[in-house]
């Protein structure tokens, strides 16, 4: 079975600095790693995925992840937070059995001025 | 394009009542659909997963029920809602066509419960 953790649940920067967020998985497959934003009081917004191919996939606004098998790591990426940027950023993945997506537990960003 | 609607958008319900949320995707044929909870300060819970029309797959026992009516259209139900059954319940559906894995879910906007 597969599992995803993301590294705190709550990341702090000050706009224009650099944003990570972390994930790391578990899965006994290649597997397919995505994404999600959430704004308050809303559903989740897909920012990127990897499927296969390039292991720098870049999304929707001007974030980017980089997928390391050896480190089995999928570590989320903003070169210059925005305050827009605040919101809950989930990981998440899933296996070639399906399209069932687990997911990690969240990381709450906030981006002070 | 597709879209998915999600209603209603919040309901307050007392402990002991009944509960039907509904779920429909418009723009789109067979495809997955989710049943995900999101309880407060943390991540997302799948409940029920169903790949077409009366098939329902449940993650999680619990007093919470699915159902598929129509291809496009997932309810949520319970005959009697618990305290811990607040939280916020989200609706996807991602293609039902086999692509070798990696499909997207697609997310509605959610519906906010809580049981007083």
């Amino acid at each position: 079975a597969q599992s995803v953790t993301q590294l705190g649940s709550h990341v702090s920067v000050s706009e224009g600095a650099l944003v990570l967020l972390r994930c790391n998985y578990s899965s006994s497959v290649p597997p397919y790693l995505f994404w999600y934003v959430q704004y308050p009081n809303q559903g989740l917004q897909l920012l990127l995925k990897y499927t296969t191919g390039a292991t720098l996939v870049k999304g929707i606004n001007g974030f980017e992840a980089e997928f390391k098998k050896s480190e089995t790591s999928f570590h989320l990426t903003k070169p210059s937070a925005h305050m827009s940027d605040a919101a809950e950023y989930f990981c998440a993945v899933s296996v070639t059995s399906g399209s069932r997506l687990t997911f990690g537990e969240g990381t709450q960003l906030t981006v002070n001025p | 394009s597709q879209t998915i609607h999600q209603w209603p958008a919040t309901l307050v319900q007392p402990v002991g009542s009944p509960l039907s949320l509904e779920c429909t995707v418009e723009g789109t044929s067979n495809p997955n659909l989710y049943w995900y909870r999101q309880a407060a300060g943390r991540g997302l819970q799948l409940l029920f997963y169903s790949v077409g029309i009366g098939q329902i797959s449940s993650e999680v026992p619990q007093n919470l029920s699915a159902s598929r009516p129509q291809d496009r259209q997932f309810i949520l139900s319970s005959k009697k809602l618990l305290l811990s059954d607040s939280g916020f319940y989200l609706c996807a559906w991602s293609t039902g066509t086999w692509a070798g894995g990696g499909e997207t879910q697609y997310f509605g906007p959610g519906t906010r419960l809580l049981v007083l």
